[in-house]
């Protein structure tokens, strides 16, 4: 069975950089074709690709947010991090990480972890 | 990168089918994977690849395409169903970036 779970600040201030762990278990990040991925929720709004590691290292962001985003693998303790700088209020939202896989028949993010409320204030 | 369009809102008689359609030119060439999510929850993955349902999932779940068009279409629909559904597909830049689309409130009357 795997599981992802978010974890970081619920609460963070305009400018600082937020820093959220996905810790999962149930697969490893080393085979062909795995990845995590994160993607956040406004509330009330929809959802919002933000980036994606792969099992070989590779990793890609969304055009929009690539500047502020960083996203590296801890394989050994079944982590990912993803660090986002310049918060600002508008980055208020749900975290979400998720397994993802792809190979010929397609690719998608699945299961999901419960999400995490980051709220961005001063 | 490209955007995935989807109808805000659609509802559906119980028992009845429903469409629900996600627009986007990455969809030429890319399978849409489809995404359940019901209030306060993570979303959940129904549909993936031509039309591929995981484990749990009903048949009355269904997924084709065409074009630019994805669809994903609930036949039969029950009151669980009523939810948020969004589509996901890489955009059409060729550099495996991934886009969502824009969501559709899916009600059962």
């Amino acid at each position: 069975q795997i599981t992802l779970k978010e974890s970081g600040p619920t609460l963070v201030k305009p400018t600082q950089t937020l820093t959220l762990t996905c810790t999962f278990s149930g697969f490893s990040l080393s085979t062909s074709g795995v990845g995590v991925g994160w993607i956040r929720q406004p509330p009330g709004k929809a959802l919002e690709w933000l980036a994606l590691i792969y099992w070989n290292d590779d990793k890609r962001y969304s055009p929009s947010l690539k500047s502020r985003l960083t996203i590296t693998k801890d394989t050994s303790k079944n982590q990912v991090v993803l660090t986002m700088t310049n918060m600002d209020p508008v980055d208020t939202a749900t975290y979400y990480c998720a397994h993802y896989y792809g190979d010929y028949v397609g690719d998608w993010f699945d299961p999901w972890g419960q999400g995490t409320l980051v709220t961005v204030s001063s | 990168s490209s955007e995935l369009t989807q109808d805000p809102a659609v509802s559906v008689a119980l028992g009845q089918t429903v469409r629900i359609t996600c627009q986007g030119d990455s969809l030429r060439s890319y399978y849409a994977s489809w995404y359940q999510q019901k209030p306060g929850q993570a979303p959940v993955l129904v549909i993936y690849g031509k039309n591929n349902r995981p484990s749990g999932i009903p048949d009355r779940f269904s997924g084709s395409s065409s074009g630019n068009t994805a669809s994903l279409t609930i036949t039969g629909a029950q009151a669980e169903d009523e939810a948020d559904y969004y589509c996901n597909s890489r955009d059409s830049s060729g550099n495996h970036l991934y886009v969502f689309g824009t969501g559709t409130k899916v009600t059962v009357l």
